[in-house]
């Protein structure tokens, strides 16, 4: 049973334009939630996160927006540029308990065309 | 070290055979994780280490898995009569102790079972 849901493999965009990458959980305990980019060969590298006490949270060309009672979370990538081609992985946890363990989403390939 | 180090990347093993993945954590960082992700799927938790100490093994498939940490510092990830569904990309990743500024991963061996 999967937790942590990406329902899109891949997504691709157009240099400058936005990138929408969307995740959705099914566990109601989980309150912690981060994105993760991984590059071919390389480990993934946290990116951003956020509390369920909020619903957004920004930094810099990354936003990460939360619907708790959707249970679902999207990061927005403003603008977008070929650099930004990587999979994203979302993750969730629950910070009163084992909150060690990320459970993880399969990832979305994101692709921004130049 | 500046960042998590694993070794060796690459392992191909034949069927049966023990294999050993070690990983160096940053140094510090008193909490190491191990996790696996097989083809086409998320990051899978194995293992968390405090200290020396795992008070988290619940994710370890089977009995054939088994790791331990030494000194606090580096931590090795054993496989016995290894089988090909084992074929994975083994992550370690190390923290301070919370999870909230996300793991620092290292870049993970690729295990291949023939």
């Amino acid at each position: 049973d999967q937790q942590v849901k990406q329902n899109s493999p891949s997504l691709s965009v157009q240099e400058g334009r936005i990138s929408i990458l969307n995740c959705d959980y099914t566990n109601s305990m989980f309150d912690y939630f981060l994105w993760y980019k991984k590059y071919p060969a390389e480990g993934p590298t946290f990116l951003i996160s956020i509390s369920s006490i909020k619903d957004k949270n920004e930094d810099g060309r990354f936003t990460v927006f939360l619907n708790k009672s959707a249970k679902h979370l999207s990061l927005h990538i403003v603008p977008s540029q070929p650099g930004d081609s990587a999979v994203y992985f979302c993750a969730a946890t629950y910070s009163g308990g084992s909150n060690y363990k990320l459970t993880f989403g399969k990832g979305t390939l994101l692709t921004v065309n130049p | 070290g500046a960042g998590v180090s694993q070794s060796p990347s690459n392992k191909v093993t034949e069927k049966g055979k023990d294999v050993e993945l070690r990983c160096d954590p940053i140094s510090g960082h008193t909490a190491l994780y191990w996790y696996r992700q097989s083809l086409g799927q998320g990051l899978e938790f194995l293992i968390y280490f405090q200290g020396n100490s795992a008070p988290d093994k619940s994710g370890l498939p089977s009995d054939r898995f088994s790791a331990e940490r030494t000194g606090g510092s580096v931590s090795t990830l054993t496989i016995q009569r290894t089988q090909q569904e084992d074929s994975a990309v083994y992550l370690c990743a190390s923290s301070t102790s919370t999870v909230n500024y996300g793991y620092t991963f290292g870049s993970g061996t690729r295990l291949t079972v023939v």
